[in-house]
């Protein structure tokens, strides 16, 4: 089992929509967690970290639940800006960091 | 504020030949330093990473090296090169020491250098 594992996609949406992603992680160990967004050919860029209390940066929210050891990223209202691949990232104490393969969006007009 | 370079940006090598990749990192001192691979469609896989001067662990047994000769400088190596070395190797760094919730231990990546073997 990957240590961090995520739905591939791709999700197709239009503008406007409210897209979901769930990544799930396997490491119990795991302390901090992050979203990155990857553009195609590009370096994978933070987006948000992800706090157990949840938080919020604009159209974002990220969510994490220790119990079920998952982590979420909402987008509303998707913009065609937003189309890339989205990674979950775990890192445990250490300089572990693990990365999720990604789930691709696209946001189409 | 803080910036990292790396380079070459693209390169074509043939099997069997040697590689260099060079990471530096500008407007911070005590990087942690770390060399991920992203294969074609997959996910990033840490190769080495380094706390210090001439201090490298690595993650996964192959044939590339990887060296720190200098605080900010971070360099990939292979004698020879395989097929199955190809991809986008990317460096990044995050300021030393554990993570935090204040988010201060991200890892800021380079730009990648997009490396193909015939």
């Amino acid at each position: 089992r990957k240590e961090v594992e995520q739905d591939p996609g791709p999700f197709n949406v239009p503008e406007g929509a409210t897209v979901a992603f769930n990544c799930t992680y396997s490491n119990s160990a795991s302390q901090s967690f992050f979203w990155y967004r990857q553009d195609c050919r590009k370096e994978p860029k933070l987006l948000m970290s992800v706090y157990s209390s949840g938080n919020e940066d604009g159209r974002f929210t990220a969510q994490l639940n220790r119990a079920s050891q998952y982590i979420s990223l909402l987008i509303r209202d998707s913009k065609l800006s937003d189309s890339a691949t989205y990674l979950c990232v775990g890192r445990s104490g250490g300089f572990k960091t693990i990365f999720g393969a990604g789930t691709r969006l696209f946001v189409k007009a | 504020s803080q910036t990292i370079h790396q380079w070459p940006a693209t390169l074509v090598q043939p099997v069997g030949s040697p590689l260099s990749l060079e990471c530096t990192v500008e407007g911070t001192s005590n990087p942690n330093l770390y060399w991920y691979r992203q294969a074609a469609g997959r996910g990033l896989q840490l190769l080495f990473y380094s706390v210090g001067i001439g201090q490298i662990s690595s993650e996964v047994p192959q044939n590339l090296s990887a060296s720190r000769p200098q605080d900010r400088q971070f360099i990939l190596s292979s004698k020879k090169l395989l097929l199955s070395d190809s991809g986008f190797y990317l460096c990044a760094w995050s300021s030393s020491g554990g993570p935090g919730r204040s988010g201060a231990n991200v890892l800021t990546f380079g730009a990648g250098s997009r490396l193909t073997v015939l």
